[in-house]
């Protein structure tokens, strides 16, 4: 089935750090690849979103290629703010699926 | 104004219970979904739920049960609650595409926060 990989469970940086968030994908289809971004005690909020239409996603500072020969999808920002501090998740839903597969999630915390 | 609300915000239970997650959405989207998220496991995909009808169903057990009494409602009926069933449950819906390559973005309500006791 369709799996998508988190490695980095927790990551720590400070202010103005690059950010690099490693996500990597398994389906056999052709899939639209999400990452949301969650904060302490709401729902997860979509961040980008990359369909095999575009390879780039890019929102506020954050930026995903989707890169199909290494089935990955990485989220990285060049500059990161203490209000970046959130939980990171990947996410892909297949092609004329709408069951969202998502990773286990990253926690990003910055310290100012 | 929030777009999806989901009540109550915290949930306590003893097992054995039955409890009631209400969900109601005013995106007017057409498809709603039910995701779970334990310390276990990542979210997790429960249901969908298009134009009022079972698309999926992920769950393996019974205990869970969606119920659409309204077009923007998809509320979650969960019975002979365990302790496993602590979670934060989320509601989430969409706008269904237009063909198979068109998949609209999930938005997802703050969640239900249960502990089962």
């Amino acid at each position: 089935g369709d799996s998508v990989t988190q490695k980095q469970g927790q990551v720590t940086l400070s202010e103005d750090d690059f950010l690099f968030i490693n996500c990597t994908y398994s389906t056999t289809t052709y899939p639209t690849l999400l990452w949301y971004v969650q904060y302490p005690g709401q729902g997860p909020q979509l961040l980008l979103k990359v369909t095999t239409a575009n390879n780039k996603g890019i929102s506020r500072g954050f930026e995903a290629t989707y890169d199909k020969g290494t089935t990955s999808f990485h989220l990285q920002k060049a500059s990161v703010q203490e209000s970046d501090s959130a939980v990171y998740f990947c996410a892909l839903v297949a092609t004329g699926n709408y069951k969202y597969v998502f990773g286990a999630g990253t926690r990003l915390k910055v310290i100012a | 104004d929030p777009k999806i609300i989901q009540k109550p915000k915290y949930l306590v239970a003893v097992t054995g219970s039955e409890k009631i997650l209400i969900c109601e959405q005013y995106l007017g989207h057409n498809a709603m979904y039910w995701y779970r998220q334990s310390a276990k496991k990542p979210l997790e995909f429960m249901f969908s739920y298009s134009y009022q009808k079972l698309m999926d169903n992920q769950t393996a057990s019974s205990r869970f049960q969606p119920q659409s009494s309204k077009k923007n409602h998809l509320d979650l009926q969960i019975t002979a609650l365990k302790p496993d069933d602590s979670a934060t449950y989320f509601c989430a819906s969409s706008q269904p595409g237009l063909g198979p390559l068109n998949q609209d973005t999930q938005y997802f309500g703050p969640g239900t926060r249960l502990l089962v006791l």
